[in-house]
C-alpha cells in the first residue's frame, strides 16, 4: 500500500533554533518527493521538489534531503522564525501521467519567542 | 492577482442539502484537482481534470460530481450532504497532468454539515 508517514506529529521549538522533520514513504514506483508548508486556514505551498536522483535541495532556510534507497526524506529548518509556525507536509508522487499526490499527515511546528 | 481561488470560503449546511463549491485559476494551467482534507489533516485526491477531461476519479461517493465548464474552472457539486462530508476542500491546478508538475492550491473551503 502506498503510504507516507511523518514524524514527529508535532514539535515546539524556540525562535532561532534549528529543527529537522522526518518522512518515510512506501510509494512505488517513485517519481518525486515534495515538501509543502501549510499555514493555518490556507492551502499548502510548495517548498521543495526532488526526483530520485537528487539527494538535497534548499529553499532559503529550508533544506530537504532524500535517500531513495531507504525511502526517507528530511526537512531541516535553520534559524527558525515565528512565521515558520505551520504544518509541514511530505508528499510523494508515483510514476504516472496523472500527477496523483500521496500526502503524509504533516508535522505541526510551533515556533515560540 | 489571486492564482487559485475558491468560493465560498466557509459553507455551513444541513444534512440532505445539495451544495456547490466553485474554483477558478488564472494561471493558464490545463489541469485542475479537488482534494479533501479530513479532521486528521490528511489530504486526499478526489478528482482531476485535464483540458476539461476527467483523468483521476478516486473512490468517491457518486454524490460528488465535478464539473469543468472550461480549463480555468472546476466546480464540485455535492448532493444529499452527510455529516461525514464535513472537511476542508482544496482546489489545485498544475500546468498539465503528470508527476513532475508543481501543483498550486487554493485557500480551501471549510464545509460543515450539521
Amino acid at each position: 500500500k502506498n503510504q507516507v508517514e511523518q514524524s514527529p506529529q508535532s514539535l515546539i521549538i524556540l525562535e532561532g533554533k534549528n529543527c529537522t522533520l522526518q518522512c518515510n514513504y512506501t510509494v512505488s514506483p517513485f517519481s518525486n518527493l515534495r515538501w509543502y508548508k501549510q499555514d493555518t486556514g490556507r492551502g499548502p505551498v510548495s517548498l521543495t521538489i526532488m526526483t530520485f536522483s537528487e539527494n538535497t535541495k534548499s529553499n532559503g532556510r529550508y533544506t530537504a534531503t532524500l535517500d531513495a534507497d531507504t525511502k526517507q526524506s528530511s526537512l531541516h529548518i535553520t534559524a527558525s522564525q515565528l512565521s515558520d509556525s505551520a504544518s509541514y507536509i511530505c508528499v510523494v508522487t508515483g510514476s504516472s501521467n496523472t500527477g496523483k499526490l500521496i500526502f503524509g499527515q504533516g508535522t505541526t511546528l510551533q515556533v515560540k519567542p | 492577482d489571486t492564482a487559485v481561488s475558491q468560493t465560498p470560503k466557509y459553507l455551513v449546511t444541513q444534512m440532505g442539502n445539495d451544495k456547490s463549491i466553485k474554483c477558478e485559476q488564472n494561471l493558464g494551467h490545463d489541469t485542475m484537482y479537488w482534494y479533501k482534507q479530513d479532521s486528521k489533516k490528511f489530504l486526499k485526491i478526489m478528482f482531476s481534470y485535464n483540458n476539461k477531461e476527467l483523468i483521476i476519479n478516486e473512490t468517491v461517493p457518486n454524490r460528488f460530481s465535478p464539473k469543468s465548464p472550461d480549463k480555468a474552472h472546476l466546480n464540485l457539486h455535492i448532493n444529499s450532504l452527510e455529516l461525514g462530508d464535513s472537511a476542508v476542500y482544496f482546489c489545485a491546478s498544475s500546468p498539465t497532468s503528470g508527476a513532475v508538475y508543481e501543483q498550486y492550491f487554493g485557500p480551501g473551503t471549510r464545509l460543515t454539515v450539521t
